[in-house]
């Protein structure tokens, strides 16, 4: 079945470049989407990729996907403290109607 | 920016009671859905609602829950009879069309 597999903690140091990755098993997924999740808060859309894109960018966000070995990053530059939450990977199911989320990477940011 | 709403943030009920989450999702959207988040686990998909129907529910989501759009702006989940297991952060999500789901801050439900 569908599954979304991301390791659990990252920890960097403020002003350094974060990377997160996510392994997926859907390849018809048409997106493919990061969350965050700061403590006792719901979950927001930090940006998301279109299946046929290789790579986005979005301020300091760059999502790479890699749809041959159905792996998908997300990069963060010059990491601050705020940045410190819960990043969930998801993408969709076959049939576009729920998402599959992973466990979540917890992202410690030290100054 | 328009946003999900959901009520109560926190929700405390007895064993075997009934309880309903209320959910205003984002105006324009027409899909809506619930997803449940047992404390330091995965988020988990319960349902997916379309054109006042249900278009997609998982193994979770059985007899002793419902859904319903009473009226044009709400959206709500009832569980008919709690249990231990219950006890999640549920969230209610919508979007305008199939994929880009926005989320609500979540409603912590909490069995005794």
């Amino acid at each position: 079945g569908e599954d979304v597999e991301q390791s659990l903690f990252l920890s960097v140091r403020e002003g350094d470049s974060s990377v997160i990755n996510c392994t997926y098993t859907d390849s018809s997924s048409t997106y493919l989407y990061w969350y965050k999740q700061e403590p006792g808060a719901g979950l927001q859309l930090l940006t998301y990729i279109f299946s046929n894109m290789d790579m986005k960018q979005d301020q300091r966000l760059t999502v790479l996907l890699n749809k041959k070995d159905k792996h998908l990053s997300l990069r963060i530059a010059d990491t601050q403290t705020g940045d410190s939450a819960i990043y969930f990977c998801a993408e969709s199911n076959q049939a576009g109607t729920a998402l599959i989320f992973g466990k979540g990477t917890t992202l410690s940011v030290s100054s | 920016e328009p946003e999900v709403t959901q009520t109560p943030s926190h929700q405390v009920t007895q064993m075997g009671q009934e309880v309903i989450l209320r959910c205003v999702p984002i105006s324009n959207h027409l899909y809506f859905y619930w997803y449940r988040q047992i404390l330091g686990q995965k988020v988990e998909f319960l349902v997916s609602f379309y054109n006042n129907e249900i278009s997609e529910k998982s193994e979770i989501f059985d007899d002793q829950f419902s859904v319903e759009r009473p009226d044009g702006s709400n959206f709500t989940l009832k569980i008919r009879s709690t249990k231990l297991e219950d006890s999640a952060m549920y969230f209610c999500a919508s979007s305008e069309g199939r994929g880009l789901e926005f989320f609500g801050p979540g409603t912590r439900l909490t069995v005794l």
